[in-house]
């Protein structure tokens, strides 16, 4: 199984800062690489797919980048709204895999 | 606008066998662009992809759970479920259905709300 790594665990940050998670993957993916957020009680939800195109609907402040075994979310502007946690999931192979998430806390 | 709901019981013994339906609305299971997936999460951990099935009937399991899943559609009832047999408490989690998108990177999207199920006597 390709195993993904995401940095950091949690963080805390204000509204209004730039923010960035990294996703690593146990192999290269080339790009096959997406990113869900996830609010407390709330099923995920799909931002960004194929590494950095935006899903309809999201906000143009959720961007995100890299291929083959690295990966970032970035928020440019971290609104109230975006506290919550961040998984990346690669669909290079079988099993489909998560990161163990990234929960953006407030400061 | 696409919708998917999981429905069953919420609770389930040790060694008996949990059983689970995703009902889709506003659309139909019936389409070569798409898989349908059940995805679990146990409480306050991360993800773990369960396993897919086509209209078809193809399917694909995680080898993890592969010889206690089985996942089968009834495309008549715009439904698919999740069976998974000699349940643990390892297996409570909630359950999410969701579609898989065959385009690009495979995603899932979207998601139904989830369901708990809890593995207890």
């Amino acid at each position: 199984d390709i195993q993904m790594t995401q940095s950091p665990s949690s963080l805390s940050a204000s509204a209004g800062d730039r923010v960035t998670i990294t996703c690593r993957a146990s192999q290269s993916i080339s790009n096959y690489l997406n990113w869900y957020q996830q609010k407390p009680g709330k099923a995920p939800k799909l931002l960004i797919y194929a590494a950095s195109s935006l899903q309809s609907g999201v906000p143009s402040r959720f961007s995100g980048s890299g291929s083959g075994t690295d990966f970032t979310l970035t928020i440019s502007s971290l609104q109230p709204e975006d506290f919550a946690t961040y998984y990346c999931q690669q669909s290079y192979s079988t099993p489909r895999t998560f990161g163990q998430g990234t929960k953006v806390e407030i400061k | 606008q696409l919708q998917l709901q999981e429905s069953g019981p919420g609770l389930v013994k040790p060694s008996e066998t949990l059983s689970l339906t995703c009902t889709v609305s506003g659309g139909s299971i019936n389409s070569s662009s798409y898989y349908w997936g059940w995805i679990r999460q146990p409480p306050g951990k991360g993800l773990q992809c369960i396993g897919s099935i086509y209209y078809s009937g193809s399917s694909y399991y995680n080898p993890s759970l592969k010889s206690r899943v089985t996942i089968s559609v009834d495309t008549s009832k715009n439904q698919f479920s999740l069976k998974l047999s000699s349940v643990t408490a390892a297996d409570t989690a909630v359950y999410y259905c969701a579609r898989t998108v065959l385009a690009a990177a495979e995603r899932f999207d979207p998601w139904g709300q989830g369901t708990l199920v809890t593995v207890s006597s």
